[in-house]
């Protein structure tokens, strides 16, 4: 299967800060998707990614599928940004998602 | 929300007990999945299903077992807990359409076993 590795593992901001994750795959992917699993352990679909970019309020994302990698952007943070932010793909071909080790946010007042 | 429910969301058992978990869907999508969530290993696919009675292993698969006898729920059984299987396990479904691959989880159970 393929290797998915997040960085960094741990970031602390403080609230209005901005940010980048990054996400770096092993091998080819055609699914990429952006989690927030929230303090209360539910996860939430951010993005949806396979190549491009996307944004969603002070979210974007980019993927760049030729080099295997995607990153994450969080602009103005809010403490309700906290929590872990994992990264996924699928392989090509495949049908199983496989997920990074995840980057711990904590955003502080 | 996809429409996606686990139950029960929380379970304490002894080792040696069989416990089933059901994942329930409202959408009729084709495939679903069983992951579990332990610190310092994210998530970890157990068993998956591709329809009703065809079912396939993921990467952490030994102890676990699944059945699919409806679209609707995926049934993960753990036939004697031990301790290692203590964790908070997922369940997804998968929002596929040509290349559009998505997937989306329910709320979580979490297990301990003592």
């Amino acid at each position: 299967g393929i290797q998915v590795e997040q960085s960094p593992p741990d970031l602390i901001l403080q609230e209005g800060a901005n940010s980048t994750l990054r996400c770096n795959f092993s091998d080819s992917v055609n699914n990429l998707q952006w989690f927030h699993q929230n303090p209360w352990g539910q996860l939430i679909n951010l993005f949806y990614i396979p190549s491009g970019t996307k944004q969603n309020g002070r979210l974007s994302a980019t993927t760049v599928a030729t080099e295997r990698y995607s990153l994450l952007y969080i602009s103005s943070s809010q403490t309700t940004d906290s929590g872990v932010y994992f990264c996924a793909g699928i392989k090509a071909a495949g049908n199983k998602l496989t997920f990074g080790g995840g980057t711990r946010v904590l955003v502080k007042p | 929300d996809a429409g996606i429910t686990q139950s029960p969301r929380h379970k304490v058992t002894e080792t040696g007990t069989p416990v089933t978990l059901r994942c329930h869907q409202t959408e009729n999508h084709r495939y679903m999945y069983w992951y579990r969530q332990d610190p310092g290993h994210g998530l970890r696919l157990i068993h998956y299903s591709y329809g009703v009675k065809d079912t396939d292993k993921g990467e952490v698969s030994d102890g676990y077992s699944v059945s699919r006898s409806k679209t609707e729920d995926f049934l993960l059984t753990l036939e004697s807990a031990t301790s290692s299987q203590t964790s908070v396990y997922f369940c997804a479904i998968s929002v596929a359409s040509g290349t559009y691959n998505e997937q989306f989880f329910g709320p979580g159970t979490r297990l301990t076993v003592l």
